[in-house]
């Protein structure tokens, strides 16, 4: 099993809609989740840690799930500037693993 | 709002030589690290560094890569024999603790440099 997995799309979205993506890791002492988005040809910005608790900003909202050991990302009312890829990172020991990002275009 | 910044914005260099590149961390942070991103794969870490020395460092950062903090500013990643496979976006980070609780560092990241290897 790949240590952070997630599906690379593209996700093709109507602007409005709700959109979900989920990540898989597969260190269970993984402690600190996050989700991160990226432009093309751009830094990774980071869009919201993941508490395990779940938490929202927003139209955000994120959710950890330590049994099945994945995390998601919802996204409400979608804008065109959502249109971006999604990383998820976890830090198991302080060595921090990127997924390889999720894309999701949102189509006016 | 602060933000991390880093030097140059591009650098060229022929295959075998020395590079070195430049961050400048988000002022009150104590965490810094190191990333890299070939084009079109994901980002990869490199290393981390707090409190003057490297915490933990991944398979990729071997002995051609160091790290130093020269000033209470700067942050710089010097890879010493640059091969053709070094060619990738560089990105720097600083991170602070999100909580007492937390284990995990919210990180901030800069636009990176893009190094090209010929």
């Amino acid at each position: 099993r790949k240590e952070v997995e997630q599906d690379p799309g593209p996700f093709n979205v109507p602007e409005g809609a709700t959109v979900a993506f989920n990540c898989t890791y597969s260190n269970s002492a993984s402690q600190s989740f996050f989700w991160y988005r990226q432009d093309c040809r751009k830094e990774p910005k980071l869009l919201m840690s993941v508490y395990s608790s779940g938490n929202e900003d927003g139209r955000f909202t994120a959710q950890l799930n330590r049994a099945s050991q994945y995390i998601s990302l919802l996204i409400r009312d979608s804008k065109l500037s959502d249109s971006a890829t999604y990383l998820c990172v976890v830090d198991p020991d302080d060595k921090i693993i990127f997924g390889k990002g999720t894309r999701l275009h949102i189509l006016p | 709002e602060p933000e991390v910044t880093q030097t140059p914005s591009h650098q060229v260099t022929q295959m075998g030589q020395e590079v070195i590149l430049r961050c400048v961390p988000i002022s009150n942070h104590l965490y810094f690290y190191w990333y890299r991103q070939i084009l079109g794969q994901k980002v990869e870490f490199l290393v981390s560094f707090y409190n003057n020395e490297i915490s933990e460092k991944s398979e990729i950062f071997d002995d051609q890569f160091s790290v130093e903090r020269p000033d209470g500013s700067n942050f710089t990643l010097k890879i010493r024999s640059t091969k053709l496979e070094d060619s990738a976006m560089y990105f720097c980070a600083s991170g602070d603790q999100i909580d007492w609780t937390s284990l995990g560092y919210e990180q901030y990241f800069g636009p990176g440099t893009r190094l090209t290897v010929t």
